[in-house]
C-alpha cells in the first residue's frame, strides 16, 4: 500500500525567507501523481502544486516550486519570499494513476508558521 | 462559477444518533470523494462516485457509514448510531476526470462533526 511521509510536524519562517517542506512517498509504481494542498484554518482545502511522476521538469507556481526525486521518492515544496498568508497547514498527497477512483493519500501535515 | 459547497458548517450531535452531511460538487464535475479528517491528522478517503458507476466504498470506516448520490449532482454521507470516535472533519470534493488537469480535485470547506 502506498505511504506518504511527513516528517516535519511544525515549520517557522520569518516573513520574506525562503522554507522547504519535506515529504517523502512509498510505492512501487512509476506512474503516479503527487500534490501539495494547503488547508489554512478556514478548512478550505487548496491545491497549492501539482506534478506528474512522468515529468522530469520540476512543477513551479509562482512562489511556490517543487524538488521531485523519482529515484529518492521525494517531494519536497519550496515557499520563496514568504508572505503572512501563507501560513496553513501543508499536506502532501499521492495519487495513483492506476487506482479507477484517483483517490489522494495524504500524508499527516505540517503546520507552517510565517512570522512578521 | 461556484466552487464545492458543503452543509452544514458545523453539527452537534448526541451519541447514537444518525446525522446526515451534504455535498454540492462543481457544476460539470463527474467525481466526488468524501475524506474524513480526525483532528491533527491527514484526509483519509471514504467513498467515492463516478457517474453512474459503482461507487468505490473501500475507505467507509463500518457500516453505519452510508453515501448516496444521485447522478452527477448532491450527493449525501449518512452517519447512523453515531459514536465520539465519529468526531472530525468530513471533507467532499469533486473533479472532471476529463483527463490532463482536469482530475485535480477540488474541495468544499467542510463538515465539522461533533458527537457528544
Amino acid at each position: 500500500a502506498q505511504t506518504v511521509t511527513q516528517s516535519q510536524p511544525e515549520m517557522s519562517v520569518q516573513e520574506a525567507e525562503t522554507v522547504t517542506l519535506s515529504c517523502t512517498y512509498d510505492t512501487s509504481e512509476n506512474n503516479y501523481y503527487l500534490f501539495w494542498y494547503k488547508q489554512p484554518p478556514s478548512r478550505q482545502m487548496i491545491l497549492v502544486i501539482r506534478q506528474e511522476a512522468y515529468k522530469q521538469q520540476n512543477a513551479t507556481e509562482n512562489r511556490f516550486s517543487v524538488n521531485f526525486q523519482k529515484a529518492a521518492k521525494s517531494f519536497s515544496l519550496k515557499i520563496s519570499d514568504s508572505q503572512l498568508g501563507d501560513t496553513a497547514m501543508y499536506f502532501c498527497a499521492f495519487m495513483r494513476i492506476l487506482d479507477s477512483s484517483y483517490k489522494l493519500i495524504f500524508g499527516s501535515g505540517t503546520r507552517l508558521l510565517v512570522r512578521p | 462559477g461556484a466552487g464545492v459547497s458543503q452543509s452544514p458548517s458545523n453539527k452537534v450531535t448526541e451519541k447514537g444518533k444518525d446525522v446526515e452531511l451534504r455535498c454540492d460538487p462543481i457544476s460539470g464535475h463527474t467525481a466526488l470523494y468524501w475524506y474524513r479528517q480526525r483532528l491533527g491528522q491527514g484526509l483519509e478517503f471514504l467513498i467515492y462516485f463516478q457517474g453512474n458507476s459503482a461507487p468505490d466504498k473501500s475507505g467507509l470506516p463500518s457500516d453505519r457509514f452510508s453515501a448516496e448520490r444521485t447522478g452527477e449532482s448532491v450527493s449525501t454521507l449518512t452517519i447512523q448510531r453515531t459514536q465520539q470516535e465519529d468526531s472530525a472533519v468530513y471533507l467532499c470534493a469533486s473533479s472532471s476526470l476529463a483527463g490532463g488537469n482536469t482530475d485535480t480535485q477540488y474541495f468544499g470547506p467542510g463538515t465539522r462533526l461533533t458527537v457528544l
